[in-house]
């Protein structure tokens, strides 16, 4: 059971470069969740799919794209890549994301840099 | 809108001291409230939370009080370890709405020296 999976850990891009951010979660949760984590900011939510088939703008969605293939996976994509996108990027998942006690789980990061 | 505010950074303590964090919170109606915690390098863990008013959060020898009239969840352990240094983050998911965003306080990193 590896929780809540992200790839690449790390990835250097040039600025106008398209990338794919990839998230699993094996907890057969229903919602999951792409946050960016900036110094002194906490974690801003990009997107969220409250279930299979949907998904939504979170706080900051500009310049990203998402894609809940399956219920498993959830993939972020930035089109054309700019240095203000420089973050580290998290995935979560919840079981029932209807729910206010339900806790999130984040898999481990991926550290993005923009030049 | 919804928004937390937690106590400023960074915090540095001798082992086996007492710590507080606090987090005080803006929502409407009743939000659930979470204490999350990040080592380095890594993603964030769940360290407890509260769901209702006057519910006492507690894990690994953290605990926090969901106060509805100071609106507020602070974070407290009467004795530091090493082992604790990381950030902290206090958080809270509202109880109306689709699935239930969750707003983050900006963190406290937390340094314990031996």
């Amino acid at each position: 059971n590896a929780g809540v999976t992200q790839t690449p850990k790390f990835q250097v891009l040039k600025t106008g470069q398209s990338m794919t951010l990839q998230c699993a979660q094996d907890m057969n949760h229903n919602s999951m969740y792409w946050y960016r984590q900036d110094p002194g900011m906490g974690l801003r939510l990009i997107y969220y799919s409250a279930s299979e088939g949907t998904t939504d703008k979170g706080e900051v969605p500009n310049g990203y794209n998402v894609s809940r293939l399956n219920k498993r996976e959830f993939s972020l994509r930035l089109e054309s890549a700019a240095p203000s996108q420089t973050s580290v990027y998290f995935c979560a998942s919840s079981a029932r994301g209807l729910l206010s006690t339900d806790t999130q789980y984040f898999g481990p990061g991926t550290r993005l840099t923009v030049l | 809108g919804d928004s937390v505010t937690q106590m400023e950074g960074p915090v540095t303590l001798s082992e086996e001291a007492c710590l507080t964090i606090n987090c005080t919170y803006t929502a409407t109606g009743y939000p659930s409230l979470f204490w999350y915690v990040q080592y380095p390098g890594e993603g964030l863990q769940l360290l407890l939370k509260a769901t209702k008013a006057d519910d006492k959060g507690s894990n690994k020898g953290f605990e926090a009080t969901y106060r509805k009239e100071t609106t507020s969840f602070h974070l407290e352990k009467g004795s530091v370890q090493v082992s604790d240094s990381a950030v902290y983050f206090c958080a809270l998911s509202p109880s109306s709405g689709s699935a239930r965003q969750l707003t983050f306080g900006s963190g406290t990193q937390l340094t314990v020296l031996p």
